[in-house]
């Protein structure tokens, strides 16, 4: 089945303690993303990647860190995780670029991350 | 890529189509109208895309004005499950690096 696995679904951490967020895509898309969801705030990106070694800045990319060494890959990593990165976080993937005459994006199924 | 214009809230009853509508009305040539869902804390899901003409799939029928400065988004016998809000969202036929959410629309269906 195609499909974009993130995990964890739920995590509490602590200030500061590293964490990545994996994600993992088994279609051999090229593009893959992160969003965060936040109430009043929508979803926003973070990170987007083109392709294997070519990532580039959403949004909001102050605090996460990205990498995309393999294809199916692109984890979010929190080098120093603070409160105000609590929220609900998306991986997804398009084939390409998204948009344009037939891509569409696929998402994952969420990470609900808490940071005391 | 133009902006979107969508109601925050809709009723509708369990079997009976639902009409979303969005409003974008300074949308370019070469520009796609999406329209994906969000159920409950889910990842969005893709619903349907349009140019100009109507469109039609398993999940949903789009109509695109002729003049194309607005849509809507045809649900047609809604269950419970499709409570969900719903984003209209336009795209450059080019691609885009990222598609920009709005508040979409919060639909409910009643039982």
């Amino acid at each position: 089945e195609a499909q974009v696995t993130q995990n964890p679904r739920y995590l509490i951490t602590v200030t500061g303690k590293k964490l990545t967020v994996t994600c993992s895509q088994n279609m051999n898309h090229e593009y893959m993303s992160w969003y965060r969801q936040d109430p009043g705030l929508g979803l926003r990106q973070i990170y987007y990647s083109m392709n294997v070694e070519v990532t580039d800045k959403g949004d909001v990319p102050e605090g996460y860190k990205v990498s995309r060494k393999e294809k199916r890959n692109f984890p979010l990593i929190l080098e120093s995780p603070s409160p105000n990165q609590t929220s609900l976080y998306f991986c997804a993937s398009s084939r390409s670029r998204i948009g344009g005459t037939n891509e569409k994006l696929f998402f994952g199924s969420g990470t609900q991350l808490s940071v005391l | 890529d133009a902006k979107t214009t969508q109601p925050p809230s809709m009723d509708c009853a369990e079997g009976r189509a639902a009409n979303l509508p969005c409003n974008h009305s300074t949308i370019s040539g070469n520009e796609y109208v999406y329209w994906y869902r969000q159920i409950h804390s889910q990842g969005p899901q893709y619903i349907i895309h349009g140019l100009k003409n109507n469109e039609t799939n398993e999940m949903a029928s789009l109509i695109i004005t002729e003049d194309r400065k607005s849509s809507t988004l045809i649900l047609p016998h809604a269950t419970l499950r499709d409570t969900a809000v719903y984003y209209c969202i336009v795209l450059n036929y080019q691609g885009a690096q990222k598609l920009v959410f709005g508040q979409g629309t919060r639909l409910t269906i009643n039982p």
